[in-house]
Parts: C-alpha cells; structure tokens; sequence
C-alpha cells in the first residue's frame, strides 16, 4: 500500500516569509508525528497527534512553529516567520495505535528540505 | 528523559565483513528500541524493532539487534556486508507507557562506509 508522503520535496524561501509542510499519513493509521533533521541538531521530536486528543507540542521550538491535523487524516507543519535556522528536512510518520496507548513503529515519510535564504 | 548514545559517528567496513553498530540508550524502564536507515535524500527505513519477548531480533535485510538489559544496550550486527549497506543507520527509543506519545528520540547516528 501507499506509504507517507510529504509535500513539497523540496522549499526554497526567503527569510521572514510563512511555508506550509504537508504530510499524508498512511491510510488508517491514527498517530502522526513530525521531526526535524537538521547538521547541528540530528533528529528532533517537533509534534505528535494521536487521534482526537490534544497533540503533544513540547518539541516544538519556538511559537513560529504549529501544525494541525484535519480530519484525522492529513497534517500541515506551518513555520512563521521562518529564519536560516529554521533550515532542515522536515520529517513525517504515521504509526498505528496499540493497546495500553502505546504506539507501534513509525513509518516515515521522504521528507520536506527546507532551504531559508 | 530517555536518550540513546552511537558512540561511532563513522564505521568504514569491506564488503563481506562482519558489522556491529552500537547503541546504547538510558530510559527508566524497559523502552521499545529500533533501528532505521537512511540512504542519501531518503526518509527513515525502519530495519527492525524490538518490544518484548525474544532479546535478538531479526529484522529486514539480513540485520539483526540483540537487546541487553544489563548493558543498556541493543546493538546491530549483520554477519556479511553488501556495497548497498552504505547509509546512515540511526537507533531510537521509544517510551513504553506513556500517557501522551510514544515520541522517539534518536541517536546521532552512525554513517557506514564500505569499501569493495
């Protein structure tokens, strides 16, 4: 079946301007993530939804950044304002949902390369 | 918090030879771990993954992971490396029960080379 897949694969924008990042879970799956890789930092935790409760936001870096989740289904990354060191690819995962609110492996996405000039 | 250490940040090995990437993690409890891969400009592959039961684990592409609880460790191993293995190969935890996410936290990674 389909995987995660995110759009753009690859954003160029000048500093100060807004981009929207999007992400198209795997059908069926209930948790979605986004992560942040970046030279200096690895892999960053940024956002994670589970179902129709509130998304656990603590990885997010600073109130430039939200995202949402419509529908259950597909999420949009936004970046505000957006500065060089937002520069990074922006990554997506889905994962099902097991017993005991545990979550099963996540599945990524390609990725969105962020370029701040 | 949980984090998990890759002391090797570059492995080079001949292909044909044997393979072991380390990992070791501090979580409070026992965590569910993994490995993934990630070849240039690609998304994360999960190779295998590790939750209960059996303490080696078998996962895609001839790799394997065994968990030691005493050493804080789940390190990769595959027995005979191909040209292709060439990536950069990432562990992570994940916490066991939570009440918010089962967020992963990863290590730096480790990029292997491997010469022919």
């Amino acid at each position: 079946g389909a995987g995660v897949s995110q759009s753009p694969s690859n954003k160029v924008t000048e500093k100060g301007k807004d981009v929207e990042l999007r992400c198209d879970p795997i059908s069926g799956h209930t948790a979605l993530y986004w992560y942040r890789q970046s030279l200096g930092q690895g892999l960053e935790f940024l956002i994670y939804f589970q179902g129709n409760s509130a998304p656990d936001k603590s990885g997010l870096p600073s109130d430039r950044f939200s995202a949402e989740r419509t529908g259950g289904s597909v999420s949009t990354l936004t970046i505000q304002r957006t500065q060089q060191e937002d520069s990074a690819v922006y990554l997506c995962a889905s994962s099902s949902r097991g017993a005991g609110n545990v979550s099963y492996e996540q599945y990524f996405g390609p990725g969105t390369r962020l370029t701040v000039t | 918090a949980q984090s998990v250490t890759q002391p090797d940040i570059h492995i080079t090995v001949s292909e044909g030879a044997s393979l072991e990437l380390r990992c070791n993690y501090s979580y409070g409890a026992t965590p569910y771990l993994f490995w993934y891969v990630q070849s240039p400009g690609q998304g994360l592959q999960l190779l295998l993954k590790y939750f209960s039961g059996d303490t080696l684990v078998q996962g895609i592409k001839g790799f394997e992971a065994e968990f030691k609880r005493s050493q804080s460790s789940f390190n990769l191993r595959k027995p005979s490396v191909h040209w292709s293995d060439a990536a950069e190969y990432f562990c992570a935890v994940g916490a066991r029960f939570t009440g918010t996410a089962s967020k992963l936290t990863f290590g730096t990674g480790t990029r292997l080379q491997v010469t022919l």
